[in-house]
């Protein structure tokens, strides 16, 4: 069985700050997924990085896939009471029979305050 | 184009009653999925589909069942509910060649 742990559960941080949160296993994932989840809705995709060693980037947030392919991080810089929410990492499996399955961490709940 | 919708949103179960989740997607996707989140513990895999007509167990398939008759419908039943099965039910669909999964809303399910 995969398992992916993420640290920390919880950041509680004030607006402008930085921070990063991780998300560890001891398997190899062909791609790792970053979610959000706002409170009553279901998680949305944020990026997905597929070659280890990747770095991708979208506005603020700075999404990175180890080399190895074993772990993962997701950087929020300056962050905005708006990034308040649940953050979501979900691996995926290789080979054809894997059909789109996912591994998801505990969850980081993240609330940026003003 | 609602993309995937979950009924009902919420429901509230005695001990030993039984009750289907219906998800439905409008995106054509082959493959759909059915989750659990609880507190502390991510989503967790109950069971998902590949096609019409074919499901397969997740990570935590005890005490559900699954049936996919169309492919844009994805039921999960829980015959004799627990209140271990208290917790919010997501249903995701994809594309066989696409990378994201979509999300339902959620289904908020308390059971006593």
């Amino acid at each position: 069985t995969q398992l992916l742990e993420q640290s920390p559960q919880f950041l509680s941080i004030q607006e402008g700050e930085n921070l990063t949160v991780y998300c560890n296993s001891s398997s190899v994932f062909s791609s790792l997924q970053w979610y959000r989840q706002e409170p009553g809705e279901g998680p949305v995709l944020l990026v997905t990085v597929v070659t280890g060693g990747e770095v991708k980037k979208l506005k603020r947030l700075t999404f990175q896939f180890g080399d190895a392919r074993k772990d993962s991080s997701l950087h929020i810089t300056a962050a905005q009471p708006g990034d308040t929410g649940l953050y979501l990492c979900a691996g995926g499996g290789a080979g054809g029979t894997s059909y789109g399955k996912l591994t998801f961490g505990q969850g980081t709940i993240l609330t940026v305050h003003p | 184009n609602a993309g995937v919708t979950q009924t009902p949103k919420f429901r509230v179960l005695k001990t030993g009653q039984s009750m289907t989740l219906l998800c439905a997607q409008d995106m054509n996707h082959e493959y759909m999925y059915w989750y659990r989140q609880d507190p502390g513990m991510g989503l967790r895999l109950i069971h998902y589909s590949v096609g019409e007509g074919t499901t397969a167990k997740g990570e935590v398939p005890d005490g559900y069942n699954v049936s996919r008759l169309k492919k844009q419908n994805f039921l999960l039943g829980l015959e004799s509910a627990a209140p271990s099965q208290t917790s919010v039910y997501f249903c995701a669909s994809r594309g066989t060649s696409q990378e994201t999964q979509y999300f339902g809303p959620g289904t908020r399910l308390l059971v006593l």
